[in-house]
């Protein structure tokens, strides 16, 4: 079974450009989350998407990142403009059902550093 | 709101040692308790889950027991490996609904050969 796919690996911008990730989950997981990792931190989750609704977004900077699901699977994360502390590990992940019972599922992650 | 905590925040023993890391959490009403495990680079990868009726899971080497009375959930490794160095972090999931997910800042591990 394929695991959650994220691209790119790696991206290094300037203050106020702009930049973008994608997310590929496992197939067949509904739920898709997006989560933001800062050195020596635990992840913060950014927003939920159930198929491709929104079901939690309260924790997403609003004025600079939005995100994504159309027709129900892969995902996208925009930032745009950056900002110096927005630099972090953004973290896909899925499951299969938004019930408590099932493990998520991580990828790889999107490493940002913004200079 | 719920917070997780994890001590020590870093912890350093020799090959072979049995070794337990420490999880605990505010809000005993959670669904169930996720361990991962992330190396340097790479994403989490998920260790061990325990449903909030159970009392532990194990993996292999791996033991995680769950209190949820007392907000604790602890992971024991067994006769550690240098392969077993990585920061391990507790995750715990609250009853159904948005945001249902909490980390603990995590304890990385270093295993000395």
């Amino acid at each position: 079974e394929a695991g959650v796919a994220q691209s790119p690996r790696y991206k290094i911008i300037e203050k106020r450009q702009s930049v973008a990730f994608w997310c590929n989950p496992i197939s067949g997981h509904a739920t898709l989350y997006w989560y933001q990792q800062i050195l020596g931190q635990g992840p913060k989750l950014l927003i939920q998407f159930q198929n491709n609704g929104v079901v939690d977004d309260s924790q997403l900077p609003k004025d600079r990142f939005s995100a994504e699901r159309l027709k129900g699977v892969d995902s996208t994360l925009k930032i745009q403009p950056a900002k110096l502390e927005d630099s972090a590990v953004y973290l896909c992940a899925s499951s299969s059902l938004t019930g408590s019972r099932n493990t998520i599922y991580f990828g790889e992650g999107s490493w940002l550093t913004v200079v | 709101k719920q917070e997780v905590t994890q001590i020590p925040a870093a912890l350093s023993v020799p090959e072979g040692e049995n070794l337990v890391l420490n999880c605990s959490f505010t809000d005993s009403a959670i669904y169930n308790l996720q361990w991962f495990r992330q190396d340097p680079g790479k994403g989490l990868t998920s260790l061990l889950l325990i449903q909030s009726s159970q009392r532990e899971q194990t993996s292999g080497r791996l033991n995680a027991s769950l209190d949820k009375s007392s907000g604790r959930s602890t992971l024991y490794i067994a006769a550690s490996q240098p392969g077993d160095s990585a920061t391990y972090l507790c995750a715990v999931r609250r009853r159904a609904g948005a945001n249902n997910l909490f980390f603990g800042t995590g304890t990385r591990l270093t295993v000395i050969p």
